[in-house]
């Protein structure tokens, strides 16, 4: 199993660029969410998903747009980027069963917007 | 959602044990307790998770008291590599409730 990717591992964007941030997992998980991690901060919740083709907003919704079209793939769109958007987003997948709730997270992706 | 304070840092010395209290006053009857552990330039990673009294595994003890409203995550005798940033969160197992992590604890071990 692969677990958790994400690409791209760096990106640098210009402010009003949009663009996707990949996320896949191969360990069939009906729970994956998105967090942002600004410098020597803790995770903040963009987005999550309990299954495809359902989606709901997080603690910092704003500027981010999700879809699951699979329960495989969860990718996360940024409409219109700005400098405020400089972080390191984090995809994670989750097996939510009655007894055990653990996450896995992906490797991040560090975007940096000018 | 249950709201959790932790210490924002902590030092200790290699081979000492370690102990991270979090507080979760509003804790409600089917909430879990887990614990996560973040190095620099990685996400998180599951450590340890319970919901009443003592769990243990090869990495970590957790313990809970009965009124479960904090939890101590216990690190036995710590070293350079334990350092990093751990995250107490509460919250349901299965359904589908969104979970927040908060600020976390920044562990500094040294020699």
């Amino acid at each position: 199993n692969a677990g958790v990717t994400q690409t791209p591992k760096f990106q640098v964007l210009k402010t009003g660029q949009s663009m996707t941030l990949q996320c896949a997992q191969d360990m069939n998980h009906e729970y994956m969410s998105w967090y942002r991690q600004d410098p020597g901060m803790g995770l903040r919740l963009i987005h999550y998903s309990v299954g495809a083709g359902i989606t709901d907003q997080g603690e910092v919704p704003n500027g981010y747009n999700v879809s699951r079209s699979t329960t495989e793939d969860f990718p996360l769109r940024l409409l219109s980027a700005a400098p405020s958007q400089t972080s390191v987003y984090f995809c994670a997948s989750q097996d939510r069963g009655l007894r055990t709730d653990t996450q896995y997270f992906g490797p991040g992706t560090r975007l940096t917007v000018l | 959602l249950a709201k959790t304070t932790q210490p924002i840092s902590m030092d200790s010395y290699e081979g000492q044990e370690v102990n991270i209290t979090c507080s979760h006053n509003n804790i409600a009857t089917n909430d879990y307790i887990t614990w996560y552990q973040q190095f620099p330039s990685q996400g998180p990673r599951f450590i340890i998770q319970g919901y009443k009294t003592k769990v243990t595994n090869e990495v970590a003890s957790l313990f809970i008291p009965a009124d479960r409203k904090s939890s101590t995550l216990s690190l036995p005798r710590v070293s350079l590599s334990d350092t990093a940033v751990y995250y107490c969160l509460v919250g349901r197992t299965g359904g589908a409730s969104k979970i927040i992590f908060g600020s976390g604890t920044r562990l500094s071990i040294r020699p």
